[in-house]
Order: C-alpha cells, then sequence, then structure tokens
C-alpha cells in the first residue's frame, strides 16, 4: 500500500537560514508527489507537485523540491526562509487510483528571529 | 485561491446531535472530495464525487457518516450521532486538471 513518511514532526529554523524538509514514499510506479502548507485554522494550499520530467520543481513563495527515485524521496527545500514560512507543511502522494492523496502527519515549522 | 468554501466554518455540538457540512466548489461537475483531519494528523481520505456520483468511500466513513452531491454541484456531509471521536476538521477538495485544491475546513468540536 502506498504511504508517506515525513520523518521530522517540528523543525525550528532561524530566519534566512535554508530549509529543507524531508518527505520519503512508497509506491510501486511513477508517483504523482504534493507538497501542501496549512497555516494555523486554514485549509491547505498547494506549494508544488510533480508528476513526471525535471525532477527539480519549483513552486511557489519560492520553494522548491527535488523527487529522487532511488531514494524515493521528493524534499521541500527554501534556500532562505521568513518569519511568514511558519506554518505545518504536508507532503502527499496520489493513490495508485488517482482518485485520493495520501498524506504524511506532517512538519511543523518554526522561525525563529 | 480555488476558491472553494465551506460552511460553516466552526461548529459546536453536544454528543448525540446530527451536524451537516456543506461545500460549495468553484466548478460543477468536477470531482469533490472530503477528507477529515485529526490533531497532529494529515488529512485522511473519506470520500468522492463524480458529478453526482459517490464513486469511493472510505473504511473510515461509518454507517453515522453520508455524503450527498445532489446536481453535481454542492456537496454535504452529516454525520448522525455524534461521538466526541468525531471531534476533527473537515476538508472539502475539489480537482482542476490532475492537482486537489482544498477548501478552507469546516471544525467540528464534540462535548
Amino acid at each position: 500500500a502506498q504511504s508517506v513518511t515525513q520523518p521530522d514532526i517540528h523543525i525550528t529554523v532561524s530566519e534566512g537560514a535554508s530549509l529543507e524538509l524531508r518527505c520519503n514514499y512508497s509506491y510501486g510506479a511513477t508517483p504523482y508527489l504534493f507538497w501542501y502548507v496549512q497555516s494555523p485554522g486554514q485549509g491547505l494550499q498547494l506549494l508544488l507537485k510533480y508528476f513526471s520530467g525535471d525532477t527539480l520543481v519549483q513552486g511557489i513563495k519560492g520553494f522548491e523540491a527535488e523527487f529522487k527515485r532511488s531514494q524515493s524521496s521528493f524534499n521541500l527545500r527554501k534556500p532562505s526562509v521568513h518569519w511568514s514560512d511558519a506554518a505545518e507543511y504536508f507532503c502527499a502522494v496520489a493513490n495508485q487510483a488517482g482518485t485520493a492523496l495520501i498524506f504524511g502527519k506532517g512538519t511543523t515549522l518554526s522561525v525563529s528571529s | 485561491d480555488t476558491g472553494v468554501s465551506q460552511d460553516p466554518r466552526h461548529k459546536i455540538t453536544k454528543r448525540g446531535q446530527n451536524v451537516t457540512f456543506r461545500c460549495d466548489p468553484i466548478s460543477e461537475h468536477n470531482r469533490l472530495y472530503w477528507y477529515r483531519q485529526t490533531l497532529g494528523q494529515g488529512p485522511e481520505f473519506l470520500t468522492y464525487f463524480q458529478n453526482e456520483a459517490q464513486l469511493e468511500k472510505s473504511r473510515l466513513l461509518s454507517d453515522r457518516f453520508s455524503a450527498e452531491r445532489p446536481k453535481g454541484s454542492f456537496s454535504t456531509l452529516e454525520i448522525q450521532r455524534t461521538e466526541q471521536g468525531d471531534s476533527a476538521m473537515y476538508l472539502c477538495a475539489e480537482i482542476q486538471g490532475d492537482t486537489q485544491y482544498f477548501g478552507p475546513g469546516t471544525r467540528l468540536t464534540v462535548l
């Protein structure tokens, strides 16, 4: 069965420092992968997605993610974090039938000044 | 902003009461999804519709839960005889192309 693992429950980064959030997936075929961000009390906003092609994907708000098939990973990165980036981040993979998303448990990002 | 709207945004109810949530997608006839998100967890799939047809239901959707999408436009999710374990954020999503776009959610608290 497909699954998504986000190993880090909580990460704190200094403002201006770089960020990498880890995501590992379990999926037999080429996965459809997503990163969403959720601010407190809000719904999910799509940051970026990977379906095929270039393995380095650019998203909104300066985020990027790299698909590495050999490592079954889709890590999210940002070169310089802003205080407004503090939120919860979810990695997701589309299920085999393509009918639903399977989410990880999320990583909470705190930004210190 | 895809403009998926959900109503109400917050609902507090007593155990045993029935509640109904509504989701209004931007486009009619797109696939529409319901997810549940409990504290500290990612969203979990409940069910989805293609037009008015409910095509898949998760094991999480017990007999107390029912969802409808009359005429393939808005959708409702009803929970009967609510239990404290039903306390969660209920999220609606609409698919555009290959991507799901989410509404703001309805936070349910069962006392």
